[in-house]
């Protein structure tokens, strides 16, 4: 069985300083990890995978994060946030050889000018 | 490109009541998927249909059933609504089969609330 804990809820941060917004999973199989953000009333957009070529993924606006098989973690990070940023953040799993994606509780981001 | 579209945005029924939510997958896409997503949760997997077949089901009853259709769009049904049924309800696309593996595109859901 696949499980993706996302260790904070709400994370606050001031524009123009770092992101940082932290995941750990366990997966029964070589898993990919995406993570997705989802604006108010939008569906959901991925941001980056990882399917086990680089451990460490950069996806759209600036963001990236590093998989690390030893921590189980796959943590995202920007190195300067924007206000367009405030959004709420999924990591999935998704197993190997699977389709179906398990998603964590999501991170909500918010973005003080 | 047309991206996946879902019919009605929003949408209130009473308890007892039945609901159909529908899916058009993006263009080139033969593989459907639903999630349910309620308020201040993730997202979670309902069923997946590939070929007009299901082929992958999460923990929800059987009054959750679906049905994909030749142009691959896609309904997901709902009997006996019950109240903790209210959330978004999202529709993701993908094509599958080509022996690598595609993202899943996502519609703005459908907010469903039953009182």
């Amino acid at each position: 069985a696949q499980s993706v804990t996302q260790l904070d809820s709400h994370v606050s941060v001031s524009e123009g300083t770092p992101v940082l917004l932290r995941c750990n999973y366990s997966s029964s199989y070589s898993p990919s990890l995406f993570w997705y953000v989802q604006h108010p009333n939008k569906g959901l957009q991925l941001l980056l995978k990882y399917t086990s070529a680089a451990t460490l993924v950069k996806g759209i606006n600036g963001f990236e994060a590093e998989f690390k098989k030893s921590e189980t973690s796959f943590h995202l990070t920007k190195p300067s946030a924007h206000m367009s940023d405030a959004a709420e953040y999924f990591c999935v799993v998704r197993p190997s050889g699977y389709s179906t994606l398990t998603f964590g509780k999501g991170t909500m981001l918010l973005v003080s000018p | 490109e047309t991206g996946v579209t879902q019919s009605p945005t929003h949408l209130i029924k009473t308890r007892g009541q039945q609901v159909t939510l529908r899916c058009s997958s993006q263009s080139g896409h033969n593989t459907v998927s639903w999630y349910q997503q309620a308020l201040g949760q993730g997202p979670q997997f309902i069923f997946q249909y590939y070929r007009e077949e299901e082929n992958g089901r999460g923990n929800f009853p059987p009054r959750f059933s679906g049905l994909q259709f030749p142009n691959y769009s896609s309904e997901l049904n709902v009997n006996a609504l019950e109240l903790d049924d209210s959330a978004l309800y999202l529709c993701a696309s993908s094509a599958a089969g080509t022996g690598v593996y595609s993202p899943l595109h996502f519609g703005n859901g459908t907010r469903l609330t039953v009182t």
